[in-house]
């Protein structure tokens, strides 16, 4: 299979402060993987797309300091929501491509919800 | 415009009968690929189904087979024999390389 594996599932936090999350490839090497944000009852919303070993593409309208997005190695990607406000509680889900398929298919982590008090 | 059209934002289906979900899409990209995917009440986005622009042949995986109809640019889910745990948001999804681009979603209720 392909699994993609996020952490946490959920959290809840204080206006001001920062947030990790975590992106994992569980048994695939993923030379590319995406974050995306959705709002209850929408699609999803690509923030950035993430390579590994080079900078994040941000989406028009992402602020790159607040949304920081790391990917240091072929298995991990990590999106930090910096002095983080209410308006920043949604969703967050990732995505990976396998290094070696065709199809680009992208394979969805579980999800973070975060709740900024 | 790279537009995927999803016109039915809920539809209904009786336990053991067929589905069908559409999805239409705008491109004039010549290779692209089409993805279905299942979002649950838990959030996980799950893989169903993929067709490729050049495939001749209609996708399949178990229950779930794709319409490709690729001069209409249609890309229906057909869903058989439903069960209740096929109650769900479905996404359809263009991509192009690495970029995806979604539709606003189907919500699904199997009804026993």
């Amino acid at each position: 299979g392909a699994v993609v594996s996020q952490h946490p599932s959920r959290v809840i936090c204080k206006s001001g402060t920062s947030v990790k999350i975590e992106c994992r490839s569980l048994d695939f090497q993923a030379t590319t993987m995406f974050w995306y944000r959705q709002f209850p009852k929408q699609s999803l919303m690509l923030m950035a797309t993430s390579n590994e070993g080079s900078k994040a593409t941000y989406e028009q309208g992402v602020e790159k300091d607040k949304f920081l997005i790391n990917h240091a190695s072929l298995t991990l990607s990590t999106l930090t929501v910096t002095s983080a406000h209410p308006e920043d509680s949604s969703f967050y889900i990732c995505s990976a491509i396998r290094a070696e398929t065709f199809t680009d298919t992208q394979y969805f982590g579980p999800g973070t919800r975060l709740t900024v008090l | 415009a790279q537009k995927i059209t999803q016109t039915q934002p809920g539809m209904f289906v009786q336990e053991k009968e067929a589905v069908t979900l559409d999805c239409t899409y705008d491109t004039s990209d010549p290779s692209y690929g089409l993805f279905w995917y299942k979002q649950p009440s838990s959030g996980e986005m799950i893989f169903l189904i993929y067709q490729g622009s050049y495939d001749q042949q209609n996708a399949t995986e178990g229950r779930y087979s794709l319409n490709f109809q690729k001069a209409r640019k249609s890309a229906n889910l057909v869903i058989s024999a439903s069960q209740l745990g096929d109650s769900a948001m479905y996404f359809c999804a263009r991509n192009t390389g690495n970029q995806f681009y979604f539709g606003t979603g189907t919500s699904l209720t199997v009804i026993p």
